[in-house]
């Protein structure tokens, strides 16, 4: 299985510009995450989807949206990238049967803001 | 979801035990504790959880005192390639979306 699978690990972008962030998962979770890491601290929740269909905002959500296209997939949208954005993007999901609590995280995405 | 309280670092000999503490005073009845690493900035991995119990697998040692207002993380024989950013975060078994974490503990394990 390929757990979390992150798209693309690596990203410049311009200030103003616009991306998305891919996230897939293939363990049939029901819960989706989004965390940004700045350098030397720890990981910091953007959104979060309990479950197919829905999103909720975590601690930084301002300059992001998010999507949960269906089960498998989870995106993060920056519609106007600023460099106070630059960090490391992980998605994260969660929600097997026996262990609801355990999180399963993707390798990150790099993105840097100019 | 409560907060924990972890020091900002710790070092350890290679081959000896590494013990890293994580208070969690305001611990609800319902909230396991967890415990996460990363590496270099790869993402966090999952190494051990529990209630009330301590608990052991092929990574870890989990010990939680009796009150469960904190734990301690036990490396029975810590390697150079545990050298990683150690979370300890609480959460429910179910729900507990908005979980927290907080710096961690940066381990250093030396030759």
């Amino acid at each position: 299985n390929a757990g979390v699978t992150q798209t693309p690990k690596f990203q410049v972008l311009k200030t103003g510009q616009s991306m998305t962030l891919q996230c897939a998962q293939d363990m049939n979770h029901n819960s989706m995450y989004w965390y940004r890491q700045d350098p030397g601290m720890g990981l910091r929740l953007i959104y979060y989807s309990a479950s197919e269909g829905t999103t909720d905002k975590g601690e930084v959500p301002n300059g992001y949206n998010v999507s949960r296209l269906n089960k498998r997939e989870f995106s993060l949208r920056l519609e106007s990238a600023a460099p106070s954005q630059t960090s490391v993007y992980f998605c994260a999901s969660s929600g097997l049967a026996g262990k609801s609590g355990e999180l399963f995280f993707g390798e990150g995405s790099r993105l840097t803001v100019l | 979801d409560a907060k924990t309280t972890q020091p900002p670092s710790m070092d350890c000999a290679e081959g000896r035990a590494a013990n890293l503490p994580c208070n969690h005073s305001t611990i609800s009845g319902n909230e396991y504790v967890y415990w996460y690493r990363q590496i270099h900035s790869q993402g966090p991995q999952y190494i051990i959880h529990g209630l009330k119990n301590n608990e052991t697998n092929e990574m870890a040692s989990l010990i939680i005192t009796e009150d469960r207002k904190s734990s301690t993380l036990i490396l029975p024989h810590a390697t150079l390639r545990d050298t990683a950013v150690y979370y300890c975060i609480v959460r429910p078994y179910t729900g507990g979306f908005k979980t927290i974490f907080g710096a961690g503990t940066r381990l250093f394990v030396k030759a």
